[in-house]
Formats: structure tokens, sequence, C-alpha cells
């Protein structure tokens, strides 16, 4: 299976902050990666796929890129509401494989 | 709007089966492959398996290989996951999920509210 190594597993930022999440792949996955938020209590929600692809509804704050084994999230500029967890998904075969998570919070 | 919703979960004792329900709405069910996503208390997202649109390919997590089987019912537009050997660890909440690619496998676009299983004697 695949691993994926997302990095760092917790974050302490201020709102207006530029903030980036990493996720490294065990193995080549092209461009077969998406990124989830997860508040507490509820259901991931998705923020882009195909690595860089955005959501539709989702702020342009969020970006995604890579390909192949690295990849990153960035927020350029934090809002309150963006504070939650995040993680990444590869699916580029099966078993699908998700990171560890990042739990971003306020400073 | 996509509806997933899942039913059939509960406390189990050690080494019993259980078999989870999801009733999906909103879109073109037999269009999509579906997958099963747990996460335990307090702990990370683990994706369980995934079914294509036809259910001609099948793929598990290695946790659970031999151990649960996804189905789907594309007449009735609801997907399964048959839990055998249930172990303490299988302890979670388990998310109906809907892929985002039409047709083949993608990444998962839309999510149930999840439904609690508990595995303990």
């Amino acid at each position: 299976a695949i691993q994926m190594t997302q990095s760092p597993s917790s974050l302490s930022a201020s709102v207006g902050d530029r903030v980036t999440i990493t996720c490294r792949a065990s193995q080549g996955i092209k461009k077969d990666l998406g990124w989830y938020q997860q508040k507490p209590g509820k259901a991931p929600k998705l923020l882009t796929y195909t690595t860089s692809s955005l959501e539709s509804g989702v702020a342009s704050r969020f970006s995604g890129s890579g390909s192949g084994t690295d990849f990153t999230l960035t927020i350029s500029s934090l809002q309150p509401e963006d504070f939650a967890t995040y993680y990444c998904l590869q699916d580029y075969n099966f078993p699908y494989t998700f990171g560890q998570g990042t739990k971003l919070e306020i400073k | 709007e996509v509806q997933l919703v899942e039913s059939g979960g509960g406390l189990v004792q050690p080494g019993r089966s259980l078999r989870l329900s999801c009733a999906a709405s909103g879109f073109t069910f037999d269009d999509y492959a579906m997958h099963w996503v747990r996460q335990a208390p307090g702990k990370g997202l683990e994706w369980v398996s995934g079914i294509s649109w036809n259910s001609g390919t099948k793929g598990y997590a290695d946790s659970v290989t031999g151990r649960f089987t996804i189905s789907r019912d594309n007449a009735k537009n609801s997907l399964y996951l048959q839990m055998n050997s249930l172990r303490t660890e299988d302890t979670a909440l388990y998310y109906c999920a809907k892929d985002s690619a039409i047709g083949r496998y993608g990444g998962i676009s839309d999510w149930g509210q999840g439904i609690l299983v508990i595995v303990s004697s």
C-alpha cells in the first residue's frame, strides 16, 4: 500500500497567516491527490482534487500543488473558519490511503 | 443535492457480524463508484473499501481484507458493507462516500454523516 506522510501533525497560526501543509507519497501517484477539511463532529469536506483543482464553492484562498510524490495545500490568508483538521488522500490506486492529518489551531 | 444516509450500526460483540447500509439520492447512483471510510474515536480517517459503478472491481484496506465485503444494488440506490469477525479495533464512525468521477475511480467528493459501530464485549 502507498503510504502518505503528512506534515506537520499540528500547526498554530494566526488569522491572516499563510499556511502550507505537505503530503509525501511513498511512491509516485501522478496527480491523484485530494485535500479535505474536517471540523469537529462533522464529515470531511473536499477542498481540492487532482492535486490542484478547486472544488466548487471552496474559497480561492485554498490551493493545491505538486505531482509525483510531493504535494502541498496552501491557505493564502487564514480565516477564523479555517481552523480545522486537514487530510490528504491518494486515489491513484487501491487501497486508497489518507495522510495522518494536520490539526490547524489558533495561535 | 447529494444525500448519503447510513444505517445498521450499533454495539456488537467481538467476533460477530454487522451489515451497514447506505441509501443514496440526489445523483445517478449507477454512474459512480462508492466507498466506505471510517474514523476511530479521536483518530484520523481510514479508507476501508471501494466498489466500481457496476460492481466489477472492488478494493479493501489491508486491515479488513478477508473480513469485510462491499456490495451495491443499483436498482435500490444502495451501498452495503458486510462486516464479519469484528474486532475491537473496528470500532469507528463509518462514512458512506461518493466518488468524484463518472464511470471510473477518482477521489471522494461527498460524504454521509456517518454511522457508529462499537465492537465490545
